[in-house]
């Protein structure tokens, strides 16, 4: 059963400093990855979608980037700001997982506070 | 006005009751997702829809049911709700492309916080 774990689960860090998010999964058959920022009371908005036969994707500010044979992802974001603030999760689509299609498979995220 | 509408966006009721949960999309895609996120186990999938006539069981379909409406609307209920079933409740959707995976991201409400007391 595949299994996707984000460490740390908290992290704070003062404005302006680079960071690194981490993302792991346990079985490497997937479809792409996705991370994902949650804001306090809202829903969630897709930052990145890396598909399996690529090794990295950058949007603005962020980088993601994927290991599928170590099951490893990490989200970039450079010069961080207090506007970063939020809860940031990676999801995988699994392949032939238990026959459904589009299945995203969450992790618990990583609760970011960007310091003034 | 939000691509994708959930109502209610609070709701507090008691053991036992029928609740319906509602989404709404202006965004026109084929497929609809219902996610519960809990503290601790991120978000977990319910049922997922590909077309008005394709309804899937996905992770944690026991207690649940749905019903889409129309391309646009896909609901979720809790016919006698219990209190683990306290979450917070998100309707996603996404573009059918023609195959069986898509490489499009889901795009989600601002969800529904469900209390059962």
């Amino acid at each position: 059963k595949q299994e996707v774990t984000q460490i740390p689960a908290a992290l704070s860090v003062p404005e302006g400093e680079n960071l690194v998010l981490n993302c792991s999964f346990t079985d490497s058959a997937i479809y792409n990855l996705q991370w994902f920022r949650q804001d306090p009371g809202k829903g969630l908005t897709s930052l990145l979608l890396i598909q399996s036969s690529q090794r990295e994707q950058t949007s603005g500010r962020l980088n993601a980037s994927l290991d599928k044979s170590s099951g490893r992802s990490t989200l970039y974001i450079a010069a961080s700001q207090p506007g970063d603030s939020a809860t940031y999760l990676c999801a995988v689509t699994q392949l032939n997982y238990g026959g459904a299609t589009n299945k995203l498979i969450f992790g618990t995220g990583t609760l970011l506070a960007v310091q003034p | 006005d939000a691509d994708v509408t959930q109502t209610p966006r609070n709701r507090i009721t008691k053991t036992g009751k029928r609740i319906m949960l509602e989404c709404s999309q202006t965004k026109g895609h084929d497929r609809m997702y219902w996610y519960r996120q809990d503290p601790g186990l991120g978000l977990r999938l319910i049922y997922y829809s590909f077309d008005v006539k394709d309804i899937n069981k996905g992770e944690i379909s026991d207690g649940y049911s749905v019903s889409r409406q129309a391309q646009a609307k896909f609901s979720l209920s809790l016919e006698s709700a219990i209190p683990n079933q306290t979450a917070l409740y998100f309707c996603a959707t996404s573009p059918g492309t023609g195959g069986w995976i898509s490489n499009q991201p889901q795009h989600f409400g601002d969800g529904t916080r469900l209390s059962i007391l």
